[in-house]
């Protein structure tokens, strides 16, 4: 059935280093790849997404890129902050059969200050 | 911006007895909502897609009469765990789907609600 697989589980940096966490997902027809951030006893909150028929999307310190051959998706956190610490769960969701979305394992990310 | 309600934010049960929790779509409709169930310090795991007025779609390893899902409108879901007992103790997430968006659209969790059963 559909996967995503996401690395590393754990990813501790300084502050004001970069941050990066890759998924990969097996069902080659998702289009939509949301990211999304979960502090400690809260709810997930969308950070950034991307569609199929983008590479590359940017908003402020966070990135993401998209390869669609290779099946796989990386979220990029620049010049990061102790308040980036959270865990990040990538997903994978497709317009078809009920939109369902599969969530990677998460990673959780320390951000040293 | 989307907001996603539950209620009640925790609740605390003895074994045998059912427990329902609401999701609430407030300013938007939603043809599709979520369940998730997540288990400290794991990820979401889809549990039911609720569609509004017909069946919803259960994930493989889901007890269905266990875990009955009612969609009722299009901004409420209800998720009533029957005959709970200390292993359904758990984070119990909702997440809903704006109508009005395309392809596969934004979902938008809910606070969620914990579980547990004595």
């Amino acid at each position: 059935g559909e996967n995503v697989e996401q690395h590393p589980s754990t990813l501790s940096v300084q502050e004001g280093d970069s941050a990066v966490i890759k998924c990969t997902y097996s069902d080659s027809a998702s289009n939509y790849f949301p990211w999304y951030k979960q502090e400690l006893g809260k709810r997930p909150q969308l950070i950034i997404d991307i569609r199929s028929n983008v590479g590359e999307k940017k908003d402020q310190r966070i990135a993401v890129t998209l390869n669609k051959t290779a099946k796989h998706f990386s979220l990029h956190i620049t010049e990061t902050q102790p308040e980036d610490s959270a865990v990040y769960f990538c997903a994978a969701s497709k317009g078809t059969g009920g939109f369902k979305t599969i969530f990677g394992a998460g990673t959780r990310l320390f951000v040293k200050a | 911006g989307a907001v996603v309600s539950q209620h009640p934010s925790w609740v605390i049960c003895k074994s045998g007895t059912s427990v329902k929790i609401e999701c609430r779509s407030l300013d938007f409709q939603a043809t599709t909502m979520f369940w998730y169930r997540q288990f400290p310090k794991q990820s979401l795991m889809l549990m039911a897609t609720s569609n509004e007025g017909s069946k919803a779609t259960y994930e493989q390893g889901v007890e269905k009469d266990k875990f009955l899902i009612n969609h009722a409108s299009l901004t409420l879901s209800t998720l009533t765990v029957t005959s709970a007992h200390p292993e359904d103790s758990s984070f119990y997430i909702c997440s809903a789907r704006d109508a009005a968006s395309g392809g596969a659209g934004t979902q938008y969790f809910g606070p969620g609600t914990r579980l547990t059963v004595l």
